[in-house]
């Protein structure tokens, strides 16, 4: 079946490490999102990249940094840059401007 | 004020009940989501809008695109549908989403 994977699931760092966060999509979409989700908020866009070797900067995309090398990966690098990286990280697809979103699992980092 | 707001923040129904939950935005829009969002944190996406109504199971999802309001209904609410039910609209040029903050729904027996 075609998705999104996120992986870990879970994760943990020591506060100064980058940590690159996996989002994987099967579903041969063009446009790939990364979003952050704190309690009590609405999700907020990092980044975002609507074709392979393009990306652009989201609403927070401070301390934060992509790569769009293959139509099916979209890393995201939490660098030490980044004040307050404890969050829910949230991967998302579409195959064109409009349509058809289709969400990952999530990934819960800790940093500590 | 948030582009995107949502009402109630919480919701407790007993099982049966039928369950509005409403979003308010402000900016013109081309569609409105609906997802929901399961405590594993994982998000569905139930509606994409962008006129008059859809239906699929007991979940039903209408919008007024003159007065800026999205409605989503259960009728027949069970534990099952307790989740975080978010509405999100498409903005602009970009592809991007503008989420509200949510509304946790909680259906109890």
């Amino acid at each position: 079946d075609g998705g999104i994977t996120q992986s870990p699931k879970y994760l943990f760092r020591k506060e100064g490490q980058n940590v690159t966060l996996s989002c994987e999509q099967n579903l041969n979409h063009d446009a790939m999102y990364w979003y952050r989700q704190d309690p009590g908020q609405g999700l907020r866009l990092i980044y975002y990249s609507q074709i392979v070797n393009d990306f652009q900067k989201g609403d927070i995309a401070e301390g934060y940094s992509v790569s769009r090398e293959k139509k099916e990966s979209f890393p995201l690098t939490v660098t030490s840059a980044q004040k307050n990286p404890t969050a829910f990280y949230l991967c998302a697809s579409s195959p064109d401007r409009v349509y058809g979103y289709t969400f990952g699992s999530g990934t819960r980092l800790t940093v500590v | 004020k948030n582009e995107v707001e949502q009402s109630p923040q919480n919701l407790t129904a007993q099982e049966g009940e039928f369950i509005t939950i409403n979003c308010s935005y402000s900016v013109g829009i081309s569609a409105l989501h609906w997802l929901q969002q399961h405590p594993g944190g994982g998000i569905v996406s139930l509606f994409m809008l962008s006129s008059g109504k859809k239906k699929h199971g007991r979940l039903i999802a209408t919008i007024n695109i003159q007065e800026k309001h999205s409605s989503l209904h259960i009728t027949a609410s069970h534990p099952r549908d307790s989740a975080v039910y978010i509405c999100a609209v498409h903005t602009g040029t970009a592809s991007k989403l503008t989420f509200g903050t949510g509304t946790r729904l909680q259906v109890t027996l």
